[in-house]
């Protein structure tokens, strides 16, 4: 079946940038969405459709993509950012969603 | 505003079976597919079952096939999740949520109830 990886953990210090990648094979051709998890929460979409935000969702958040690895890109990074960010896609082969494994980011 | 609220959870014994219920509010629940995930401790997101606006169509993951049963009530705003034959790779907090544009992504999420299966 379909897999997004996701590098286990990021780190970075305040106000500064975090990057957090998720790759999978013919990316460009599914649409990607991103999730925020923090402890002990539910998750919140951050990002849909590749690059766009919910409303709600500060601009410090933002979606890429660039062939076969999407990119969320937090800037300013504040500590209310620290928590898990997992990936998303529909694989249509399958006809079910598909997680990448999840990326704790710390905010040091 | 929409709020999805989880309901059923608890702790059962190998073998056993729980109903989980969804509830939600603040927008027009029969226009909308939902879906249930779960999380196990320490683990990642992982779909479990979903449904269609209808209920004339649904899906499994291949981890459940056969042992959950998932359907809906639109007049009561409600969304279930029939669990037999738990075991303890059932245990998990199971979440429901909305998808706005049919297979697509998920833009609301419930707070989530715990399952545990345990002797």
């Amino acid at each position: 079946s379909y897999v997004l990886t996701q590098p286990p953990s990021v780190s970075v210090a305040p106000g500064q940038t975090a990057t957090i990648t998720c790759g999978g094979n013919n990316l460009r051709g599914k649409s990607v969405h991103w999730y925020r998890q923090r402890p002990g929460q539910a998750p919140v979409m951050v990002v849909f459709d590749d690059r766009d935000r919910p409303s709600g969702i500060p601009d410090r958040l933002s979606g890429s993509k660039s062939g076969n690895t999407a990119t969320l890109t937090i800037i300013r990074v504040e500590a209310g950012d620290e928590a898990d960010y997992y990936c998303h896609v529909w694989d249509s082969t399958n006809d079910q969603p598909i997680f990448g494994g999840g990326t704790q980011l710390t905010v040091l | 505003q929409v709020q999805l609220v989880e309901s059923g959870g608890g702790l059962v014994k190998p073998g056993g079976s729980l109903r989980l219920s969804c509830t939600v509010s603040g927008f027009s629940f029969s226009d909308y597919y939902m879906i249930w995930i779960r999380q196990a401790p320490g683990k990642g997101l992982e779909w479990v079952s979903y449904i269609s606006s209808s209920s004339s169509y649904t899906s499994y993951a291949d981890s459940v096939k056969g042992r959950f049963t998932v359907s809906r009530d639109n007049a009561k705003n409600s969304l279930y999740l029939e669990m037999n034959s738990l075991t303890a790779e059932d245990t998990a907090v199971y979440y429901c949520a909305r998808d706005p544009e049919v297979t697509a992504f998920f833009d609301y999420w419930g707070q989530g109830t715990q399952v545990t299966v345990s002797s």
